[in-house]
């Protein structure tokens, strides 16, 4: 089944510890997101990449650091710079040959970050 | 993109419809409706989106207002599975980045 993977389901991050999230996805997707979720709040985009070897930033990205290296991929690396990386990051894509307005996202099942 | 209103909770029975509201009053002409559902612990899915004409599916249906100023998700009916936060999008153009922007949405509970 076609679908966006993240792992692991939980992560702990020790003070000072740079901490890296895996996103793949088998949709053949060119366009890929990190959105960030904490506690009753709704999504904020910490970066996203259009095509493999470019990304850009969203509205969160300090503290964040990520690479497009294959089509497939797009980790996320929390560093020792974000000082409240406690929530829940979600991986997301689309296809890239979507109309405007008619693109959807696929989200993946997400990941806990939490602080030791 | 244009900001959209959202009730913060609503609550429903099982087996009745649900009608979720959405303002968007600044909407132009170019955004398109989107939503999307959260489960618990989940990642967002996507329910529906449309322009202009209401449109179907088979998890839901959007009537969208005459002037787009407002529309309606329909579940036509809920079960306990549908328990879930709804968000209401605008998809403007911005760039074609494919971008959303996910307010807090609408956390709607469903009563056995």
């Amino acid at each position: 089944d076609g679908g966006i993977t993240q792992s692991p389901k939980y992560l702990f991050r020790k003070e000072g510890q740079n901490v890296t999230l895996s996103c793949e996805q088998n949709l053949n997707h060119d366009a890929m997101y990190w959105y960030r979720q904490d506690p009753g709040q709704g999504l904020r985009l910490i970066y996203y990449s259009q095509i493999v070897n470019d990304f850009q930033k969203g509205d969160i990205a300090e503290g964040y650091s990520v690479s497009r290296e294959k089509k497939e991929s797009f980790p996320l690396t929390v560093t020792s710079a974000q000082k409240n990386p406690t929530a829940f990051y979600l991986c997301a894509s689309r296809n890239g040959q979507e109309r405007f307005g008619n693109e959807k996202l696929f989200f993946g099942s997400g990941t806990q970050l939490s602080v030791l | 993109d244009a900001k959209t209103t959202q009730p913060n909770s609503m609550e429903s029975n099982e087996e009745e419809p649900v009608h979720l509201p959405c303002n968007h009053s600044t909407i132009s002409g170019t955004d398109y409706i989107h939503w999307y559902r959260q489960l618990p612990s989940q990642g967002p899915e996507y329910v529906i989106h449309g322009l202009t004409s209401n449109v179907n599916n088979r998890m839901a249906s959007l009537a969208i207002a005459e002037d787009r100023k407002s529309s309606t998700l329909i579940l036509h009916r809920a079960t306990l599975r549908d328990a879930a936060v709804y968000y209401c999008i605008l998809r403007g153009f911005s760039g074609n980045t494919g971008k959303l922007i996910f307010g807090q949405g609408t956390t709607l509970q469903v009563k056995p």
